[in-house]
């Protein structure tokens, strides 16, 4: 499969506790972007790679977020000490560098936080 | 305001139907966008592109009015299988920028 994958698909969590969640886009894609998705709405961007470089963070992204995409490749979401609100899909997209090409999306990881 | 806005529907309408269904964005340097599909429990996947002089795809037709910063989409002929959530898509002033999507309009299409 070349598609975007994500690591894990579900993920049950308590309260306080850290979780990270790995994306692999399609190989020749420079640019990834994570979103969060909750019931009735649409994917809200969190924040945006070019390679390595992390352009953009949304203002939801809290001190509690972190990503990063050390080699360019694959790229970690952690959240610290979650909260019940955390509670949502992750998306990963990713997309080759050429103008306003589309993205292509990854299957999401579910997170539930108890 | 939010940046892309759209109506959440529902939209309910009969096989071989019209609809249509429009999104409205704040920001005036964005430059391209675009529709997306989504369907229940699923990741989004392009639907079409929308170029400034309007773009059809079988049955689907997308518009843009750069002037009232709102684009359409329509589909003709409606089939059950169109029964999904269409998430309006917005890039910034260039290709770099973030990327922002409506809250998606939900379509049901009933026999």
């Amino acid at each position: 499969d070349t598609g975007v994958s994500q690591d894990p698909r579900h993920k049950i969590t308590k309260r306080g506790q850290n979780v990270t969640f790995r994306c692999d886009p399609i190989s020749e894609h420079n640019r990834l972007y994570w979103y969060r998705q909750t019931l009735g709405q649409g994917p809200e961007f969190l924040t945006y790679f070019q390679n390595e470089a992390q352009l953009e963070k949304s203002r939801l992204l809290s001190d509690r977020f972190s990503a990063e995409r050390p080699k360019g490749s694959f790229s970690t979401l952690e959240i610290q000490r979650t909260e019940q609100g955390d509670s949502a899909m992750y998306l990963c997209a990713s997309r080759p560098l050429e103008e306003w090409s589309e993205q292509f999306f990854g299957p999401g990881t579910r997170l539930t936080v108890l | 305001r939010k940046e892309v806005e759209q109506d959440p529907g529902p939209f309910n309408v009969p096989e071989g139907a019209t609809v249509a269904f429009n999104c409205t964005y704040s920001n005036s340097a964005s430059q391209s966008f675009f529709w997306y599909r989504q369907d229940c429990r699923k990741e989004p996947k392009l639907l079409m592109s929308v170029y400034s002089s309007g773009n059809e795809d079988g049955r689907f037709t997308a518009q843009l009015n750069r002037a009232s910063q709102y684009i359409s989409l329509l589909i003709r002929d409606s089939k059950l299988s169109d029964s999904a959530t269409y998430l309006c898509v917005v890039n910034g002033y260039s290709s770099a920028s973030k990327i922002i999507f409506g809250s998606g309009t939900r379509l049901s299409i009933r026999p």
